[in-house]
């Protein structure tokens, strides 16, 4: 079975600092991995996704993720945080190839951004 | 285009009444979700709807049903509501079933609280 781990509850970090937010994860062969943020109150909203090929990948609001596979990791960075920047923030997983169509979520990340 | 759409937005139930968390999703998407979200334990998926006329059981399908009445809507129901089942319900579609990188689309979530 697959699994996600986000072995950090909070990370607090000043604003304009760099930021990483850590997954790792645990399925049977390549995984599919996604970044998701979760505002106060709201529904989750898509960041980034690895599908293939290269290993850091773009998305939105200047937020990047870093695939390594040979340490089952994609963790969640950006170079200079922004205060709007805190939220909650989840990692999830899906196997490549099988009949589980389910993305597992980690337990979520509350970040915070000081001014 | 209102995306996916949740009713009720909140709702306070007694131990042992009915009622039906109602979703729908105006982007032609085939496949819809229901997940729940309870605090240290992110989301995890009750049921989900492949295409219209599928449906199949998540990680944590007791005590719950769905119906996926339309290729738009997906409900969940509640026969009989206990204190476990206090939690956020969240709906999301997709666009492609069977793709396994699609990403999913999140509604608001309805926060329901059992007494």
């Amino acid at each position: 079975a697959q699994s996600v781990a986000q072995p950090e509850d909070q990370v607090n970090v000043a604003e304009g600092n760099p930021l990483t937010v850590k997954c790792t994860y645990s399925v049977s062969g390549n995984p599919y991995l996604f970044w998701y943020v979760q505002y106060p109150n709201r529904g989750l909203q898509f960041l980034l996704k690895y599908i293939t090929g290269d290993n850091l990948v773009k998305g939105s609001y200047g937020f990047e993720a870093e695939f390594n596979k040979s340490q089952t990791s994609f963790h969640l960075k950006k170079p200079s945080a922004l205060v709007s920047d805190s939220a909650l923030y989840f990692c999830a997983v899906r196997p490549v190839w099988g009949s589980a169509r389910q993305l597992t979520f980690g337990s979520g990340t509350q970040l915070t951004v000081l001014p | 285009n209102a995306g996916v759409t949740q009713t009720p937005k909140f709702q306070v139930l007694k131990t042992g009444q009915s009622m039906t968390l109602q979703c729908a999703q105006d982007m032609n998407h085939n496949s819809m979700y229901w997940y729940r979200q309870d605090p240290g334990m992110g989301l995890r998926l009750i049921y989900y709807s492949a295409s219209e006329g599928t449906t199949d059981k998540g990680e944590v399908p007791n005590g719950y049903n769905v119906s996926r009445l339309n290729k738009r809507e997906f409900s969940l129901r509640l026969e009989s509501a206990a204190p476990s089942q206090t939690s956020v319900y969240f709906c999301a579609s997709s666009e492609a079933a069977g793709a396994y990188q699609e990403t999913q689309y999140f509604g608001p979530g309805t926060r329901l609280l059992v007494l």
